[in-house]
């Protein structure tokens, strides 16, 4: 398996567009991640799936924020309108329900937001 | 409650030594305790893991110990060496994983 795959790898946009950040898990896993890094906030949980549906979207930051799985290989996090304190490092991983300690991290999209 | 402590934030150790990273927790429910490790530019990746029915775990040169009681676990590295150079997190997890504000180990020759 290629693990997780991440697209783009890096965005720069203004402020004000709109942004989409996509996600290919690993076949066969049950759970999907999003999840988002700065220096000064660590490594923060923004939203998960399961099987699909999103369970736990408390750590979305504000409605500008969406995200989707419309099937079991696709995810999109999406930001409208993207503002500079979006500027970040974007995180997707995935993992089977079995074993969510153990989570596979896609390699990042490092988004800046002019 | 749902938090999880983590330092030192930043290590320096020399090559051949110890390091040493400490966590604790205070959320009782949580059902595995791993740590993960971030070279930069890239995710994070699963490193060691252990179940709080156990109190040590070791994996080549890195071993995780746990005290239930105290609700606090550590990372020990033996023979640290320059490659072991990154930035390391503990977690807990439940339905969801919650991470440490990570360590970051520098380990020079």
């Amino acid at each position: 398996d290629a693990g997780v795959i991440q697209s783009p790898r890096h965005e720069v946009t203004e402020m004000g567009q709109e942004v989409t950040l996509r996600c290919k898990p690993i076949s066969g896993h049950d759970y999907l991640f999003w999840y988002r890094q700065t220096m000064m906030r660590g490594l923060e949980l923004l939203i998960y799936f399961n099987n699909n549906v999103p369970i736990d979207d408390s750590g979305m930051p504000e409605d500008r924020f969406s995200a989707k799985m419309p099937n079991a290989s696709f995810s999109t996090l999406k930001i409208q309108p993207s503002e500079p304190r979006d500027s970040a490092v974007y995180f997707c991983a995935s993992s089977f329900v079995t074993g969510i300690y153990e989570q596979y991290f896609g390699p990042g999209t490092r988004l800046t937001v002019t | 409650q749902q938090q999880v402590k983590q330092s030192p934030q930043s290590l320096i150790v020399q090559k051949g030594g110890i390091s040493i990273i400490n966590c604790a927790y205070e959320n009782t429910a949580f059902d595995y305790f791993p740590w993960y490790q971030q070279f930069p530019g890239k995710g994070p990746a699963l490193l060691i893991a252990i179940r709080p029915d156990v109190s040590e775990k070791k994996e080549g040169r890195f071993t995780i110990s746990f005290n239930k009681s105290a609700k606090q676990f550590s990372l020990h590295i033996m023979d640290s060496q320059p490659g072991d150079s990154a930035t390391y997190f503990c977690a807990a997890s439940g339905d969801k994983l919650i991470f440490g504000t990570g360590t970051r180990l520098q380990v020079f020759p």
